[in-house]
């Protein structure tokens, strides 16, 4: 069956400096993958998103890499800071399907 | 515009009982979906319906009913709750169904425990 994971349930970084979440996935060929941002006590907020045939995508200090031979999404924030405090989730899709989300990996930026 | 909103925010049950969970959007969105979120184990999909009159179910549907009878509404009917029910519920809607253009818009999200 699908398995999605996500590096570490929890991830600690110095304001400043480059977070860097991974999200692997298992007997999936997705066409597509999404990041969504989830704070606490709200729903997800859709980020970004990548296709099977592109390598990278930015948007402002977000960066997100798709490698699918490697099975695996990197999502990077850049100059982070505190306001990035939150739980990151990837969202796999393919045409014509519903979303399958891994369990998130929850971010704190220290000051 | 409000975007996708659910009612109520927290609610506690006992076992046996039944409620719905209420959600309504206003962006004319055809798709709409739901899901349950427990601690580690990501989003599953329980029922999702792609315009009014018809639903179908997702990944873990057993203990629910959902119906569509408008493009805004999409209630989630439990029955007979149990503690395994116990979890976060969220809502969400898209305007086609989830291809490589759609992204989901969720509502804040429903804390129901079961005791």
């Amino acid at each position: 069956s699908q398995k999605i994971e996500q590096n570490s349930e929890a991830l600690n970084i110095q304001e400043g400096k480059t977070a860097t979440l991974t999200c692997n996935y298992t007997n999936y060929s997705p066409a597509y993958l999404q990041w969504y941002r989830q704070d606490p006590g709200r729903g997800p907020v859709f980020l970004l998103l990548i296709r099977e045939n592109e390598k990278e995508k930015r948007k402002e200090r977000l960066k997100v890499t798709f490698d699918t031979t490697l099975k695996q999404s990197l999502f990077h924030i850049t100059a982070s800071q505190p306001a990035d405090s939150a739980t990151y989730l990837c969202a796999l899709g393919n045409y014509g399907q519903n979303f399958v989300f891994g369990p998130g990996t929850r971010l704190s930026v220290l000051p | 515009n409000a975007g996708v909103t659910q009612t109520p925010k927290f609610r506690i049950l006992k076992i046996g009982q039944s409620m719905t969970l209420q959600c309504t959007q206003d962006m004319n969105h055809n798709y709409m979906y739901w899901y349950r979120q427990d601690p580690g184990m990501g989003l599953k999909l329980i029922y999702y319906s792609v315009g009014a009159g018809i639903t179908d179910k997702g990944e873990v549907p057993n203990g629910y009913n959902v119906s569509r009878s408008t493009t805004e509404d999409f209630p989630l009917r439990l029955e007979l709750a149990a503690p395994s029910q116990t979890s976060v519920y969220f809502c969400a809607s898209s305007y086609a169904q989830t291809g490589a253009n759609e992204k989901l818009f969720f509502g804040s999200g429903t804390q129901l425990s079961v005791l």
